[in-house]
């Protein structure tokens, strides 16, 4: 059974902190992707990895850094949480291109910023 | 520049009713498409796919069809049922950058008992 794990479920965290959200797959996926979630704008992509060590900019990068130094593994970073950014973050991977577009979700991480 | 686009935020049908949901895309080079649902607090799953060679694709419950010419797919839930209540998310993979996922904004349905 494929899985992807988030660190936490539900997080608050206060303006200027510093934020590491975690998430690891199974499967043995080239892809790995950030996702924030928010009412009426649907799934926006923050950043993804095709590759250890590889990353891209989604389309709102801003705020964010991320790092995958192992294939299994990548971290989402806010370097200094605004209250903006509270969202529910999801992680995602997929083995990408060919027939297989399908990405698989982590549970997601509910970030609250005060 | 939203390339996949779910015109309607909610939906609301009785159970036992078809639900249909909608999706418009303006990209003529999306040649697959994928529709996930996502309930409150649970990360989104796959519900069911249609590549472009194909104008219908059934999977139980659920039914896709994809009218190229219109860029225009939707998905067919016959019956509905309150476990149906969910947000439904349309998705097409970027032409040029394999792997990516192009998402609309979903459609929220409630089905009513």
């Amino acid at each position: 059974d494929v899985k992807v794990t988030q660190s936490s479920r539900y997080l608050v965290k206060r303006t200027g902190e510093k934020v590491f959200l975690e998430c690891v797959q199974d499967m043995d996926h080239e892809n790995m992707f950030w996702y924030r979630q928010d009412p009426g704008l649907g799934l926006r992509l923050i950043y993804f990895s095709y590759d250890v060590k590889m990353k891209e900019k989604g389309d709102i990068p801003e705020g964010y850094s991320v790092s995958r130094e192992k294939k299994e593994r990548f971290s989402l970073i806010l370097e200094s949480a605004s209250t903006n950014q509270t969202s529910m973050y999801l992680c995602a991977s997929g083995a990408g291109g060919g027939s297989s577009y399908e990405q698989y979700f982590g549970p997601g991480t509910r970030l609250t910023v005060t | 520049d939203q390339q996949v686009k779910q015109n309607s935020p909610s939906l609301s049908v009785q159970e036992g009713r078809i639900s249909i949901l909608n999706c418009d895309y303006t990209n003529s080079m999306f040649d697959y498409f994928l529709w996930y649902k996502k309930y409150p607090a649970e990360g989104p799953t796959f519900l069911i796919s249609i590549s472009s060679i194909k104008d219908k694709n059934e999977d139980g419950r659920f039914t896709v069809f994809l009218n190229k010419s219109a860029k225009h797919l939707s998905l067919h839930i016959v019956p509905s049922q309150p476990g149906d209540s969910a947000v439904y998310f349309c998705a097409a993979p970027s032409y040029n950058q394999g792997g990516k996922l192009i998402f609309g904004q979903g459609t929220e349905l409630s089905v009513k008992p």
